[in-house]
């Protein structure tokens, strides 16, 4: 596709749920990344693949944040037992090298409730 | 210390004067600086990027590098009203090194 894509663009669950967050990046972009942006805040790292493996999973807040990227280009962020913590927008991005920009998707709002 | 940081603002500014958006960060070995606009609402927004010291232009954006400092800027000239939004910092270290946000700054150009 022409941009980031990522889906649903809001989910509602309930707490103690398990929820799937699904980013498409841009075609033939290698990084991918996902952050958690809270109202009023920055976006805060979560992790980021380059290519299939996590370059770096050092922002994912404790052990029921897990992320795959299996062939290198979707990526899936899963969330267990959500906690309304949680609740956030999450962001995927995507690069197509070292040193040039991220670019965006549109954003999950994430709501536990 | 915050990785990046930045004033949070608001900045006012009134239409037409130059506002002034500056941020700092941690890591010396930084590599990439970039400069995103974020709506409220939406997702950021990319407006530039810079690499090495000095000022890059486009427009009415001017970025400005001073890596001795580890301090990086962004000035608008001739601001208008639809400039209003959060400018949020973004730095990369070299090499596979992951983005990192400061928390926005929030710019309101007062027509």
């Amino acid at each position: 596709g022409a941009g980031v894509s990522q889906t649903p663009s809001n989910k509602v669950t309930e707490k103690g749920k398990y929820v799937e967050l699904r980013c498409d990046p841009i075609s033939g972009h290698t990084a991918l990344y996902w952050y958690r942006q809270s109202l009023g805040q920055g976006p805060e790292f979560l992790i980021y693949f380059q290519g299939t493996g996590a370059a770096d999973d050092s922002g994912l807040p404790n052990d029921r944040f897990f992320a795959v990227r299996p062939e290198g280009s979707v990526s899936t962020l899963k969330i267990q037992r959500t906690e309304r913590g949680d609740s956030a927008v999450y962001l995927c991005a995507s690069q197509d090298s070292m040193n040039t920009e991220a670019f965006f998707g549109q954003g999950t709002r994430l709501t536990v409730v | 210390q915050k990785e990046v940081e930045q004033n949070s603002g608001p900045l006012s500014v009134p239409e037409g004067a130059i506002a002034s958006l500056n941020c700092t960060y941690s890591d010396r070995v930084s590599q990439s600086f970039f400069w995103y606009r974020q709506y409220s609402g939406k997702s950021p927004e990319l407006i530039m990027s810079i690499y090495s010291n000095g000022d890059k232009e486009d427009g009415r954006f001017t970025a400005q590098l001073n890596k001795a400092s580890q301090y990086v800027s962004l000035l608008i000239r001739d601001s208008q009203p639809s400039d209003s939004a959060t400018y949020l910092c973004a730095v990369r270290g070299g090499g596979y090194q992951k983005v990192t946000f400061g928390t926005g700054t929030k710019l309101q150009v007062i027509p």
